[in-house]
């Protein structure tokens, strides 16, 4: 069964930072891509980023670019985001998602975590 | 990038009947790379579609996907008491991807 679990949401100031963290299971965690996603309390589903399944590409939203980067730990099955000059706009739960198809950056996501919260507020 | 425009923004039924739920692009999605989800309160999204017409795992066959280019369509047809939840099409033939704004189905 496939599980991915994030954790590192918290209460953070803006223009602080913060690392998100995501632990997979269930599935062979370098053969798929893996994508973050975030939602703003109340609102839509917004994509932020996407790592291959070798971590040689990243690909990141306009709205977070130069801000936040992507990485992953194949030997721990570890999705992670670093996020730095948090804005009040950065408040939402962020979901990791994994990639629905082996060695492909981009199509859609199969499989979704319960998502951390993470808000931006002095 | 592509902006996906979701109608109607709520759908009110009774359990049974047939839900249509359109997404429109403003550009055409390529190879149809077109995906559906439904989220339910405090739960994570769920694929439903995807490549436009085809289901994900597990998914029951009372929900199919159609369409192409700008124009695409994702119909229940008889709604059960678990679907009533808000339902988001997504692109990811372009980069970056990206989701509509949703159509919520309330029960009527």
């Amino acid at each position: 069964e496939v599980q991915l679990v994030e954790s590192g949401g918290v209460v953070v100031q803006p223009g602080g930072s913060l690392r998100l963290s995501c632990a997979a299971s269930g599935f062979t965690f370098d053969d798929y891509a893996m994508h973050w996603v975030r939602q703003a309390p109340g609102k839509g589903l917004e994509w932020v980023s996407l790592i291959s399944w070798d971590g040689g590409s990243t690909y990141y939203a306009d709205s977070v670019k130069g801000r936040f980067t992507i990485s992953r730990d194949n030997s721990k099955n570890s999705l992670y985001l670093q996020m730095n000059s948090l804005r009040a706009e950065d408040t939402a739960l962020y979901y990791c998602a994994k990639e629905g198809l082996a060695y492909r950056s981009g199509s859609y996501e199969d499989y979704w975590g319960q998502g951390t919260l993470v808000t931006v507020s002095s | 990038e592509i902006v996906l425009t979701q109608s109607p923004g709520t759908l009110s039924l009774s359990p049974g009947e047939r839900a249509t739920l359109s997404c429109r692009a403003s550009q055409s999605v390529s190879s149809s790379y077109l995906a559906w989800y439904q989220q339910k309160p405090g739960q994570a999204p769920r694929l439903l579609i995807y490549g436009a017409s085809s289901r994900a795992t597990g998914i029951p066959d009372r929900f199919s996907g159609s369409g192409s280019g700008t124009d695409f369509t994702l119909t229940i047809s008889r709604l059960e008491p678990e679907d009533f939840a808000v339902y988001y099409c997504q692109q990811y033939g372009s980069s970056p991807p990206t989701f509509g704004p949703g159509t919520k189905v309330d029960i009527k």
